[in-house]
């Protein structure tokens, strides 16, 4: 059965410094991977996904992901945090449609100025 | 364009009532999905419709989930007899749905969601 562990529950980061969030992945085949952002009173929204080819994924808002096989990692960074990425951050593994996914229980994000 | 909508945004009900929340897909979405995110947790899915195809029902916790969809258009996802365990936020999530090509997972695009609190 796939999971997903996002080890850290709260991080904390000065505005402008740079961002790294965790996530380990079990998955029995070439993983699909998702990074999704939940700001306060809105939806979720995609940020990136990884699906095969270059490791290292772009995607919006400043954010890129790196695809580890050897440690089952797709971990987050961002190199300047801005305090409009203060959220909740959620990553999930799944099949090709991603109604499927299994997610973690998230991350969330404090900036401070 | 319009994204996904749901109604109502928050529900207040006793333990034992019936619920109905509606979701409202981006138009042309073939696909649709149901979630549910407890307090501190992530999304745990629950049902997913694609197309005229039948729904994939197997992350429904119970018989008293249940959710229909119209065509390709509006879905409701209704809970029987409601029990303070139900409380989270149900959201609801669209992609253009598996008929077409595809080369790559697709984007979900997710609703607002609907919190529920049973007391």
């Amino acid at each position: 059965a796939q999971s997903v562990t996002q080890p850290d529950i709260h991080i904390t980061v000065s505005e402008g410094a740079s961002l790294e969030l965790r996530c380990n992945y079990s998955y029995g085949a070439t993983p699909y991977l998702f990074w999704y952002v939940q700001s306060p009173g809105q939806g979720l929204q995609l940020l990136l996904k990884y699906f095969s080819g270059d490791t290292l994924v772009q995607g919006i808002k400043g954010f890129e992901a790196e695809f580890k096989r050897s440690q089952s990692s797709f971990n987050l960074r961002k190199p300047s945090v801005h305090w409009s990425d203060a959220a909740e951050y959620f990553c999930a593994v799944g099949a090709t449609n991603a109604g499927k996914s299994t997610f973690g229980d998230g991350t969330t994000l404090t900036v401070k100025p | 364009g319009a994204g996904v909508s749901q109604s109502p945004s928050n529900k207040v009900t006793e333990k034992g009532k019936d619920v109905e929340l509606r979701c409202d897909p981006i138009s042309g979405h073939t696909a649709l999905y149901w979630y549910r995110q407890r307090l501190g947790q992530g999304l745990e899915f629950l049902i997913y419709f694609q197309g005229n195809s039948a729904p994939d029902k197997s992350g429904l916790p119970s018989d008293r989930f249940s959710a229909e969809r119209t065509g390709e258009s509006v879905s409701t996802l209704t809970i029987q007899r409601t029990q303070q365990e139900d409380s989270a936020v149900y959201l609801c999530a669209s992609s253009l749905g598996r008929g077409r090509l595809v080369r790559s997972p697709e984007t979900q695009y997710f609703g607002p969601g609907t919190r529920l609190l049973v007391l």
